[in-house]
This record gives structure tokens, sequence and C-alpha cells, in this order.
């Protein structure tokens, strides 16, 4: 069945270090990929998405691109905030867009 | 506007006990998602209402679990005969359609500790 894969945190960095979380995922057909954020004492919210092959999905300087030929959604970001602090989800819709699966998280500690 | 709400945020319970799970959607989002999440796991999906259409129970964990939707609006997920391993956030997500176009939007959750 489909299933979202992403790498186990904590990850913890210094402040404008370079961010890469990885995900990959397995998936019958053609799936849409999303990656969202979950901030201390806040809902989940959604940072940013793909939904075909080769689509670069981008936001707050975040950025994902869904690369089919290794499917996977790797999220990065070229220099982070302490405000970045917060725990990151991979996550697949399928095509009837009813279900989604998501990853574990990865939790995210930037230190000033 | 008023965000996904869910009551209560955190739910004591013993094991044997039912509980109900309430979510008030976003208005007129037609959408309605519910899952869980237990201890150092993803969001596993358990149903989706979609307007006035029957249901998708497919992730549903066991028939113990159940829940409806009242006039496409208010979400409750019952849970009988509560048992240790139902411990977990349970997540309530809406949106405007289904859709990949249709951002969810996340209520904040309820936190099941059953003992």
């Amino acid at each position: 069945g489909d299933s979202v894969t992403q790498m186990e945190g904590p990850v913890t960095l210094s402040e404008e270090a370079f961010l890469t979380i990885n995900c990959t995922y397995t998936a019958t057909g053609y799936p849409s990929l999303f990656w969202y954020v979950q901030y201390p004492g806040e809902g989940l919210q959604l940072l940013l998405k793909a939904t075909k092959a080769d689509d670069k999905g981008s936001n707050k300087g975040f950025e994902a691109t869904y690369r089919k030929e290794t499917t996977s959604f790797h999220l990065e970001k070229g220099s982070v905030q302490v405000s970045d602090s917060a725990v990151y989800f991979c996550a697949l819709s399928d095509r009837n867009f009813n279900k989604f699966y998501f990853g574990s998280g990865t939790k995210l500690n930037v230190k000033p | 506007g008023a965000g996904v709400s869910q009551s209560p945020s955190n739910k004591v319970t013993e094991k044997g006990k039912d509980v109900e799970l309430r979510c008030d959607p976003i208005s007129g989002h037609t959408a309605l998602y519910w899952y869980r999440q237990s201890l150092g796991q993803g969001l596993e999906f358990l149903i989706y209402f979609q307007g006035n259409s029957a249901p998708d129970k497919s992730g549903l964990p066991s028939d113990r679990f159940s829940a409806e939707r009242t006039g496409g609006s208010v979400s409750t997920l019952t849970i009988q005969r509560t048992q240790q391993e139902d411990s977990a956030v349970y997540l309530c997500a809406s949106s405007f359609a289904s859709g990949i176009q249709e951002t969810q939007y996340f209520g904040p959750g309820t936190r099941l500790l059953v003992l």
C-alpha cells in the first residue's frame, strides 16, 4: 500500500545552517506530495505541495521537488531560523484525494 | 476567521469506557477528515466525509470506532470500550472540497489517554 518514510529526528541545527529533511514514498499510480509543519502549540498546517513529477513546491524559503525516478520529496531550506523550529511531516495523497498518508514527522530544533 | 476546533482538548478515561470526540470544521468546508497520531508515529487516516456522500470508513481500526457528521458540519468520533492502545492524539481536518487543490486545515487535536 501507499506509504511515506521520512528521516528520524530530532534534527538540531544552528541558525543560518542548510536544512535537508529526507522523504521517500511508495505509491501506486501518481500521488500528490505535501509537506506539513506543526509549530509548538499549534495545529498542522500545509507548508508546500507538488502535484506531478518534477514540480517544485516552495513556501517561506522552503523547497521540495517531486522526484519520480527516486520516489523522493526532500525538504530543503538554505538558511534556517530559530522560528523554523517545528515538527515537519511529509505526506502523499492518492489520486482520489480521499486518503492522505503521513510520515512519522521530523522534529527540527534551530539554535541561535 | 475561526479555524477548525476540537473538543475536549484532553480526555482521560478508564479502559472499557466510551468516549466522544467532537470536531467543528471551518464553516462552508464540505470535506472533513479524522486522523490518529500515536506517540512517535505519523498520522493515521481514520475516516473521511465529503458532503452528503457515504463516508470512507476504510481507515477505522476496529468496529469500536465510529463517526458521524450531522448536517454536513459538526462531526463526532466515538470510541466504544476504549483500550489502552487507543491512547493517541486525534486530529480533525477540513477542506473546502475534496481534491489536491484544496488545502486541509487541521484542528489542535484531542489528546486521549486511556488508563
